[in-house]
């Protein structure tokens, strides 16, 4: 596989249900990004994991837990969600060099995101 | 705070015009990078282009093409000879240059919806 894989693409979970979704990065990049894209607003940037350390947490519910086990591979575990969270989640990974001061912020490459329904 | 705002909502052109996307952005930042991503029905993004904001070259590539201007903090992209394919949201997005852990913000318009009519 190439690029940025992401599963299931479709969920369907009820409100008091446990899932989690799952992202998984074969470009040998050290950074990973989840985003929720809902209809009519701007993608929001929900977490970052560089060097599989947590380093960005924007303000999302603690119904939504990141976990990075490794560098390639991200989960998004999700319960008790509420249907406003219904949405496509996207994640994202990039290689950024700014801890070894290297100039520039390298471009992110998204999954084809897991589309939530909460029912 | 970031901000970038694409105020066309949604565009319709006939195939073979050209088609400009507009891109403003506010920033307190001297340095930065602009981008611009395409999201197909699929729904997956494509990274199209990345630009330094010291960098005020335009590029060109294939139909794409892109005017960055600093001055009035646009950062606009125009098709050349829209085909059918190019039907898609299109997002331009800013990120600040890295200035070390939580510099990762990557603020996205709300986007624009190209529909290229056959």
């Amino acid at each position: 596989e190439t690029g940025v894989t992401q599963t299931p693409r479709h969920l369907v979970m009820g409100m008091t249900n446990k899932k989690s979704l799952k992202c998984e990065q074969h470009l040998g990049h050290n950074a990973m990004y989840w985003y929720k894209q809902s209809a009519k607003k701007p993608l929001e940037l929900m977490f970052v994991y560089s060097l599989e350390e947590r380093v960005e947490n924007n303000s999302v519910p603690s119904r939504f837990s990141p976990e990075c086990p490794n560098s390639s591979h991200l989960f998004l575990h999700l319960h008790t969600l509420q249907p406003e969270d219904s949405a496509l989640y996207l994640c994202a990974s990039s290689q950024d060099g700014w801890d070894r001061g290297l100039a520039g912020r390298y471009e992110q490459y998204f999954g084809p995101g897991t589309r939530l329904t909460v029912t | 705070a970031q901000k970038v705002t694409q105020a066309q909502t949604e565009i319709s052109v006939v195939e073979k015009e050209d088609v400009t996307l507009d891109c403003v952005y506010e920033t307190r930042d001297t340095t930065y990078y602009l981008f611009w991503y395409k999201q197909p029905p699929s729904g997956e993004l494509v990274f199209l282009i990345r630009r330094n904001s010291f960098d005020e070259q335009n590029e060109i590539s294939g139909r794409y093409s892109w005017n960055f201007q600093k001055s009035t903090s646009s950062f606009n992209f125009t098709i050349t000879a829209s085909q059918v394919v190019d039907s898609a949201v299109y997002f331009c997005a800013l990120s600040p240059y890295p200035k070390g852990a939580g510099s990762y913000q990557l603020t996205f318009g709300k986007g624009t919806k190209l529909s290229v009519i056959p």
